[in-house]
């Protein structure tokens, strides 16, 4: 039983779809992220949300869009995606906290076709 | 930049047998937790790792936290079929505070 709750657990969709990502924790953290897991690859931090701002951003393109309406829920907004963006999507929160460990989701598989 | 090495790559051993995987950077490491994750799901939190020289056990499995703060390793004692997964070691930069960096991997596999 996780506290990180990601839907859905797979999607596929088209290049030219636009399609959204959802996280929800009931820990009472007050920080998200979203990573990016592809084969052979080392986890990829793209997005960080501390107190629902972004603070963190490491260059991911634009057709990926993140959203924190508040500390309980994360999105992530997908438009004109390409094929090599077919990954595991995981998102983690955590206190904000310099030594706080990261919870993780069950992620979304995703596949571009 | 800043990097963990996580090693070994992958392992396969027969069912009872002891593992140890490491993870060591040239940088220094506030903490470092080790995470497993299983096909299809999310990684867990197997330990956490606070103080230099810090030895921690959960179960069948120990990790010590480097007395340098470069380094850590994860033993599994008496593996089984279900230790087969893939385990990450993370820690947080002494300089960069809240940014978690992530090792490689380990992927471990158990033969009954």
């Amino acid at each position: 039983e996780t506290g990180v709750t990601q839907t859905p657990r797979h999607l596929v969709m088209g290049m030219t779809n636009k399609k959204s990502l959802k996280c929800e924790q009931h820990l009472g953290h007050n920080a998200m992220y979203w990573y990016k897991q592809s084969a052979k690859k080392p986890l990829e931090l793209m997005f960080v949300y501390s107190l629902e701002e972004r603070v963190e951003n490491n260059s991911v393109p634009s057709r990926f869009s993140p959203e924190c309406p508040n500390s309980s829920h994360l999105f992530l907004h997908l438009h004109t995606l390409q094929p090599e963006d077919s990954a595991l999507y995981l998102c983690a929160s955590s206190q904000v906290d310099s030594n706080s460990p990261l919870h993780f989701g069950n992620g979304t598989r995703l596949t571009v076709t | 930049g800043q990097q963990l090495n996580q090693s070994p790559q992958s392992m396969f051993i027969q069912e009872g047998e002891d593992v140890s995987m490491n993870c060591t950077s040239s940088s220094i490491f506030n903490t470092w937790l080790w995470y497993k994750q299983d096909p299809g799901e999310g990684p867990v939190l197997l330990i956490a790792l606070y103080k230099a020289g810090e030895l921690t056990s959960n179960g069948r499995l120990t990790a010590q936290f480097g007395i340098t703060r470069k380094d850590s390793f994860l033993n599994i004692s008496a593996s089984i079929p279900s230790d087969v997964g893939i385990y990450f070691c993370a820690g947080h930069f002494s300089s960069n505070t809240g940014k978690l960096i992530f090792g490689q991997g380990t992927t471990l596999q158990v033969k009954p």
